[in-house]
């Protein structure tokens, strides 16, 4: 079963707006923790984000924020102020601790900022 | 700092043929990971390995095989290549600690069977 999921294949967005990218999992693991890459037409990842699951306020990383919910198992990736350098593939991914650090990824999010 | 380094960056192998892709890290990390990504698409786990010794399948293990027989190298087998193994391979690696963690990824094999 699909533990991570995207649904949003491609977004537009116009540059100096915020976006929302959704992610939401599945897990019965008490602890785990999820985490954001974007992956620029490069193809490095770049690690952006880290939130875990006891973690009582949501995680920021400068431009970078994760909305979770935990009751509804959503962890949104909102980046405010778009840049034309945003333009990239985002990636959501979980780590279930109690799964000996295995880390799955959902299908990812193209993300392409308009001037 | 060296980080994660994969060998090689780009490889042609033939259907049937075999061989190793290489990964290093110098972090004393305790995890490492063995992702495929094929055009368009997210990782998908292959392998992971919590320490030296220790290796379990990830999502996507057929046709592939790992060891960790030292803490730093995780190299990844693919024996009998098929076309379907035509992706990009990355290899990572995270302290395994707890708390906020990095997944530090390698630049990625670039790999076509024909």
């Amino acid at each position: 079963a699909q533990k991570i999921t995207q649904t949003q294949p491609g977004m537009f967005v116009q540059e100096k707006e915020a976006v929302t990218l959704d992610c939401t999992y599945d897990t019965s693991d008490p602890s785990y923790g999820l985490f954001w890459y974007k992956q620029p037409s490069s193809g490095e990842m770049i690690f952006l984000i880290y939130q875990g699951s006891y973690d009582q306020q949501n995680a920021t990383e400068g431009r970078y924020s994760l909305n979770f919910q935990k009751a509804r198992k959503s962890a949104n990736l909102v980046i405010s102020a778009s840049q034309l350098g945003d333009s990239a593939m985002y990636f959501c991914a979980m780590r279930e601790d109690n799964q000996g650090g295995k880390l799955i990824f959902g299908q990812g999010t193209e993300l392409s900022v308009k001037p | 700092n060296a980080g994660v380094t994969q060998t090689p960056k780009f490889r042609i192998l033939k259907i049937g043929q075999s061989m190793t892709l290489q990964c290093t890290q110098d972090m004393n990390h305790n995890y490492m990971y063995w992702y495929r990504q094929d055009p368009g698409m997210g990782l998908k786990l292959i392998y992971y390995s919590v320490g030296a010794g220790i290796t379990d399948k990830g999502e996507v293990p057929n046709g592939y095989n790992v060891s960790r027989s030292t803490t730093e190298d995780f190299p990844l087998r693919l024996e009998l290549a098929a076309p379907s193994q035509t992706s990009v391979y990355f290899c990572a690696s995270s302290s395994g600690s707890g708390g906020v963690e990095k997944l530090f990824f390698g630049s990625g094999t670039q790999l076509s069977v024909l």
